[in-house]
């Protein structure tokens, strides 16, 4: 069964740095990996989605890699802002079809 | 367009109860997915439709649980005999096939007392 680990669990910075959050995966056979961003009691909102076949993905100031042949991605936030702040989740869709996530990293943007 | 919905947002039974939670996927979508996610977890996975059929059911924890989409479009998930252990969030996504981005619904928060 895949298993996603997310380090750190939480992380505080202040506005303006730039940040890198990590996930590792157990199993490489993966079809794609998502990053979703979580606010409190919400729901999840899709940030970017990176295929198997593909080496990274960006969208405004994230940019999220994928080595798969290490079980390991990247999301890259530049020039954090406090509107920034929220739980980010990554997961990994394996041939089942359903996505497998890491528990998540809860980022603190300070003003 | 519209994303998913869920009903109820939130949901209090007592324990024993028979509970029904419901989903609308985005139109258009033939798959349909089911989350739940407990406090401080990542999402976990219960069940997956292809249509209006279940293709992937191993996430359910028990025969307690059961899930439907008979139209291949709304889809309600459905807990008997309630225990305090199902108190989480479930969460509902849609794509418009397998193996595409899934987009998620706001959630039910399911708190049994």
């Amino acid at each position: 069964k895949q298993e996603v680990t997310q380090i750190p669990a939480a992380l505080s910075v202040p506005e303006g740095e730039n940040l890198v959050l990590n996930c590792s995966f157990t199993d490489s056979a993966i079809y794609n990996l998502q990053w979703f961003r979580q606010d409190p009691g919400k729901g999840l909102t899709s940030l970017l989605l990176i295929q198997s076949s593909q080496r990274e993905q960006t969208s405004g100031r994230l940019n999220a890699s994928l080595d798969k042949s290490s079980g390991r991605s990247t999301l890259y936030i530049a020039a954090s802002q406090p509107g920034d702040s929220a739980t980010y989740l990554c997961a990994t869709l394996t041939g089942a079809n359903n996505l497998f996530f890491g528990t998540g990293t809860r980022l603190t943007v300070i003003p | 367009g519209a994303g998913v919905s869920q009903t109820p947002s939130n949901k209090v039974t007592e324990k024993g109860k028979y509970v029904e939670l419901r989903c609308d996927p985005i139109s258009g979508h033939t798959a349909l997915y089911w989350y739940r996610q407990s406090l401080g977890q990542g999402p976990e996975f219960l069940i997956y439709f292809q249509g209006t059929g279940a293709a992937d059911d191993s996430g359910l924890p028990n025969d307690r649980f059961f899930a439907v989409r008979p139209e291949g479009s709304v889809s309600t998930l459905k807990i008997q005999r309630t225990e305090r252990g199902d108190s989480a969030v479930y969460l509902c996504a849609s794509s418009l096939k397998g193996q595409d981005t899934q987009y998620f619904g706001p959630g039910t928060r399911l708190t049994v007392l």
